[in-house]
């Protein structure tokens, strides 16, 4: 089947610390993959994606590379702030139906000053 | 900017109601989904609708139905609320493709915020 396993939180840390963020995935065939982030009070916006094997995903300083070989998606970020406190989701486009995606339980990210 | 609202940002119900949720889009969005949201468990798909009127089941579809009569709003319904569907609901769209990437970025509401004592 699909799922998408991403690492507990709450992750805190200090402003310019850097941010990695695990996520690994089981899935039929070669599935796109996401972050999703949701700030306090508001909706999930898409935060990055890659389509196949290799791909580098970037958007806000973060990046996350797709490895097809250890089926991970990791979400990393050089120096966060304290605007980067969210929680982070990690996510795949199932091939067995293109509607449905499989969400991670997600990460809280707390940065302090 | 484009924009995906939901009617209420909080409601409060008791079990054995009727619950209307309702989503709107303004983005001509072809596709629409409802998830639920709870600690520990991320985002569930509940319904989604690819066309007026079409609708096809998603994870947890019991205890839920849908309506989709117009192309720009998509409706959850709770036949009957019951306790454990207390919960953070999530109404999504995004843009037709079957196969292709543009359907691939979902844009999101700000979610409802059900209680059912």
């Amino acid at each position: 089947g699909n799922s998408v396993t991403q690492m507990e939180g709450p992750v805190t840390l200090s402003e310019e610390a850097f941010l990695t963020i695990n996520c690994t995935y089981t899935a039929t065939g070669y599935p796109s993959l996401f972050w999703y982030v949701q700030y306090p009070g508001e909706g999930l916006q898409l935060l990055l994606k890659a389509t196949k094997a290799d791909d580098k995903g970037s958007n806000k300083g973060f990046e996350a590379t797709y490895r097809k070989e250890t089926t991970s998606f990791h979400l990393e970020k050089g120096s966060v702030q304290v605007s980067d406190s969210a929680v982070y989701f990690c996510a795949l486009r199932r091939s067995d139906s293109w509607g449905k995606f499989q969400f991670g339980a997600g990460t809280q990210v707390v940065v302090t000053p | 900017d484009v924009k995906v609202t939901q009617s209420s940002r909080y409601l409060v119900k008791r079990t054995g109601e009727k619950v209307f949720l309702e989503c709107v889009q303004d983005m001509d969005h072809e596709n629409m989904f409802w998830y639920r949201q709870d600690p520990g468990l991320g985002l569930r798909l509940i319904y989604f609708s690819y066309d007026v009127k079409m609708k096809e089941k998603g994870d947890i579809p019991e205890g839920y139905s849908v309506s989709r009569e117009k192309k720009e709003r998509f409706s959850l319904i709770l036949e009957s609320a019951s306790t454990n569907q207390t919960s953070m609901y999530l109404c999504a769209s995004s843009l037709l493709g079957t196969g292709g990437a543009t359907n691939e970025k979902l844009f999101f509401g700000s979610g409802t915020q059900l209680s059912v004592l």
